[in-house]
């Protein structure tokens, strides 16, 4: 178990909505990430966090954005959430003490209608 | 760049008999690679790594995987399949020549018939 939540689990939203995805973390690590899960494609990343308010895009960022004003919190924002955004979203960390592994939390159904 | 190829998209065995996913890369010269399982509406679940020791890495369930830099591959076998690890399968380079990011294969969804 490597302290990962994400809330919420799971939601339902309109086309054109902001949403917020939260993940949160207990083991102080550095690295955290946000990938989108869709059939055919594995992981994707879309934003990476190395620190307190340092973050940088992945390879899907488009209509994302992210914040880390703690640690332990990165957040995800659909500004305007759209249909092509209805995915699974999983937040990860990187233990550099265990090999720069990743550890993923449980993960987030969001379905945009 | 980094990718992964995952050569079969499914894979269906029986249980009991041996289980083969494969996996090649491309990537520099010592990349990290991994091994992820999820379960139906499950996170993913990390089986095994290899970071540049033995190239044979022994992960849970009784998992395996060989790194063979020749072939560039880091394909992963169970010597007897279980019911239990039906799932899908995804196969994960990391380089640190390439930033921060880990790159996913597609995935592999294993069946186990009884």
């Amino acid at each position: 178990d490597a302290g990962i939540t994400q809330s919420p689990r799971h939601k339902v939203t309109e086309t054109g909505t902001p949403v917020t995805l939260r993940c949160h973390q207990t083991e102080n690590h550095r690295y955290m990430y946000w990938y989108r899960q869709d059939p055919g494609h594995g992981l994707r990343l879309i934003h990476y966090s190395y620190g307190v308010k340092d973050t940088d895009k992945g390879e899907v960022s488009d209509g994302y954005s992210v914040s880390r004003s703690k640690t332990e919190d990165f957040l995800l924002t659909l500004e305007s959430a759209t249909s092509s955004q209805t995915s699974v979203y999983f937040c990860a960390i990187r233990n550099g003490n265990s090999g720069n592994t990743i550890y993923f939390g449980e993960g987030s159904w969001l379905t945009v209608v | 760049a980094q990718s992964v190829t995952q050569l079969d998209s499914h894979v269906s065995v029986s249980e009991g008999t041996p289980v083969l996913l494969r996996c090649n890369y491309s990537s520099s010269y010592s990349p990290s690679l991994f091994w992820y399982v999820q379960h139906p509406n499950k996170g993913l679940q990390l089986l095994l790594k290899y970071t540049s020791a033995a190239t044979l890495v022994k992960g849970i369930n009784g998992f395996e995987a060989e790194f063979k830099k020749s072939e560039t591959s880091f394909h992963l076998t169970k010597p007897s399949a279980h019911m239990s690890d039906a799932a899908e399968y995804f196969c994960v380079v990391s380089d640190p020549n390439y930033g921060q990011n880990f790159v996913f294969g597609p995935g592999t969804r294993l069946s186990v018939l009884p």
